[in-house]
Order: C-alpha cells, then structure tokens, then sequence
C-alpha cells in the first residue's frame, strides 16, 4: 500500500502568514488521486482539495492544492483564525485508500 | 442540503458487538457509496473500507475483515457499520462518509460515533 508522509508534523504560524504543507507519497499516485482535509477538535473532516488541486464545494480561494506525482502540497494564502487545525492528505490513486498521519496547524 | 447523521455513542464489553448507523439526507442515497473511516483516540484517520449502496456489495480493507460488516437499508438512506467480537483496541472514532461519484473520496461525513469498548 502506499504511504504518505507529511511534514511538518506541527506549524507554527500566526494569522496572516500563508502555510505550506507537504504530502510525500512511497510511490507515484495514480492519476494525481489526492485529497486533503481539515479537522478541528471535536468536528469530522471537511473535504477541502480532490484530484490534487480542485478545491472542493464551499471551499474558500486561500486554499490551494499543487503537485504531482510523489510530491503534493496543500497551500493556504493568508491564514484566518479559523485555519488553525489538522490537516491530513489521503490518496485514492491506488487500493486501499491511505491517509498521511496529519499536519498540526498551531497559532503562534 | 447533503446530510449525514450517525448514532450516538457506544460503550460495551470485550467480546460484545456493536451496529452504528450512518443516515443520509438530501441527496439520492443509492447514487453514492458509503465509506467507514476509523479514528483512534488521538490518532489520525484510517480508511476501513466502502459499500456500494446500488448494490449491496462491500469492499473491506484487509485490517478490516472478519469482524467488520457493512450493510445497509435502503428503504431508510441508512447504512450501518457492525463490529463483532469486540477487543479493546476498537476503541475509537467511527465516521462515515458520502463516497464521491466514482472516487474514493469522502465529500460529506457523518459526525462519528465513539464506540469504547471495556470491561
């Protein structure tokens, strides 16, 4: 199966800076079959990219999804304080499904 | 708008089973499959597997079978996630998801059902 890796583990930023946030799979995604998520505490995921860069319904415009391939990043222009959660990317590329193991989003 | 709504939480005993259902609104229900992810206390997110509710026929994960069986009921929009034997490390978030059409995405979730199983 294949494994994603993001990085960093936790980010530390404060409102206004923009993030990036990195996606490694182990083995090129099939199609560029990537999604990322937000969670907060206490809430489900929210779908925010699919297909690697295609922001999901309702998603605001500070959003965006690059890469192919192995290497995918989620990125978020200005940071709202409502940003500030988990992030996890999952590949449906290749059975079975898998998520990366989440990027922590901290206010500084 | 595009809902779906699960059980509440569960406690039960090593050995004991548990069913959680994942009911949908807004939306044709057997257009889209169902998707069960898991979360354990603390951890990230783990993707056990999906059912086709056109029909009927579900797809486990290999760490997910034996004990997990999905089904559903139509006549209700409502698909159910059932454990058996339950041990200890089953303990966790249970979410279900709306299966994108024809991807193995999740568009919309459910709000997940704690399952805590001890003696």
């Amino acid at each position: 199966e294949i494994v994603l890796t993001q990085s960093p583990g936790t980010l530390s930023l404060s409102p206004g800076e923009g993030a990036t946030l990195s996606c490694r799979a182990s083995q090129s995604i099939s199609n560029n079959y990537l999604a990322w998520y937000q969670q907060k505490p206490g809430q489900a995921p929210r779908l925010l990219i699919y297909g690697a860069s295609s922001r999901a319904t309702g998603i605001p415009d500070r959003f965006s999804g690059s890469g192919s391939g192995t290497d995918f990043a989620l990125t978020i222009s200005r940071l709202e304080p409502e940003d500030f959660a988990v992030y996890y990317c999952q590949q449906y590329g290749s059975s079975p499904s898998t998520f990366g193991q989440g990027t922590r989003l901290e206010i500084k | 708008q595009v809902q779906l709504v699960q059980s509440g939480s569960e406690l039960k005993e090593p050995g004991a089973s548990v069913k959680v259902s994942c009911k949908a609104s807004g939306y044709t229900f057997t257009t889209y499959g169902v998707s069960w992810v898991r979360q354990a206390p603390g951890q990230g997110l783990e993707w056990m597997g999906w059912i086709n509710t056109n029909t009927g026929n579900p797809t486990y994960v290999q760490a997910f079978r034996g004990r997990f069986v999905f089904s559903l009921d139509t006549s209700v929009s409502t698909a159910y996630l059932q454990i058996n034997s339950l041990k200890a490390e089953d303990t966790a978030l249970y979410y279900c998801a709306r299966k994108s059409l024809g991807y193995n995405y999740g568009d919309y979730w459910g709000q997940g059902t704690p399952v805590t199983v001890s003696s």
